[in-house]
């Protein structure tokens, strides 16, 4: 079972503060890593795909970055607005021939006004 | 654009009872994925299918089966249903399932008492 750690488990931030958060994985056997948000009462929708040591990828305000070599990913929130709360998950994808994602727990932000 | 759609959204089942969820896609995709969701825990992929025709195990596969009925639908089924299934069943989509991004059905919330 692969080993795949979110931190914090859950982050209240002011409005308008940035915020980060990580995930940490196995650093061999990598294919790729993927960040999802995930809204209340909705299905997780997918903010980015990486695959490259090193790769920055941006959406808006949101960001993330990879260290596959060390085996960890950021994700940053740029002046956090009360539509950034949800929870955010990221998942490793292995490479070899297994299909499939293994999720974090996710950490669950709050913006609060 | 429908996207990943699955039903039931919601179901009750006794123990010992038997129910398929059903999913389908709109998006030509070829990868499709069934994962569950537990408070506390990370979604875990109970079995995945990586091409028409093929399906896989993934971390939680016992006490249920599944069927790749075309390109487009991916159904579940649980032969004999008890409490520790109880869970939100989300059903998943790629295009190939190799480093692109997985779109999520609404989710189908079973309890078996």
């Amino acid at each position: 079972i692969l080993n795949v750690e979110q931190s914090p488990q859950s982050l209240h931030v002011q409005e308008g503060d940035s915020t980060n958060f990580t995930c940490s994985f196995p650093s061999s056997n990598f294919y790729a890593l993927h960040w999802y948000r995930w809204e209340t009462a909705k299905s997780p929708e997918a903010l980015f795909v990486m695959t490259l040591n090193g790769d920055e990828k941006k959406k808006g305000r949101i960001s993330a970055t990879l260290n596959t070599k060390e085996g960890y990913s950021y994700l940053y929130i740029k002046g956090s607005q009360p539509e950034d709360s949800a929870t955010y998950l990221c998942a490793f994808e292995p490479g070899g021939g297994a299909d499939g994602l293994t999720f974090g727990k996710g950490t669950h932000l709050i913006i609060q006004p | 654009n429908a996207g990943v759609t699955q039903t039931p959204k919601f179901q009750v089942l006794k123990t010992g009872q038997s129910m398929t969820l059903q999913c389908a896609q709109d998006m030509n995709h070829n990868s499709m994925y069934w994962y569950r969701q537990d408070p506390g825990m990370g979604l875990r992929l109970i079995y995945y299918s990586a091409s028409e025709g093929t399906t896989d195990k993934g971390e939680v596969p016992n006490g249920y089966n599944v069927s790749r009925l075309n390109k487009r639908e991916f159904s579940l089924r649980l032969e004999s249903a008890a409490p520790s299934q109880t869970s939100v069943y989300f059903c998943a989509s790629s295009v190939t399932g190799r480093g692109t991004e997985a779109f999520f059905g609404q989710g189908t919330r079973l309890t078996v008492v």
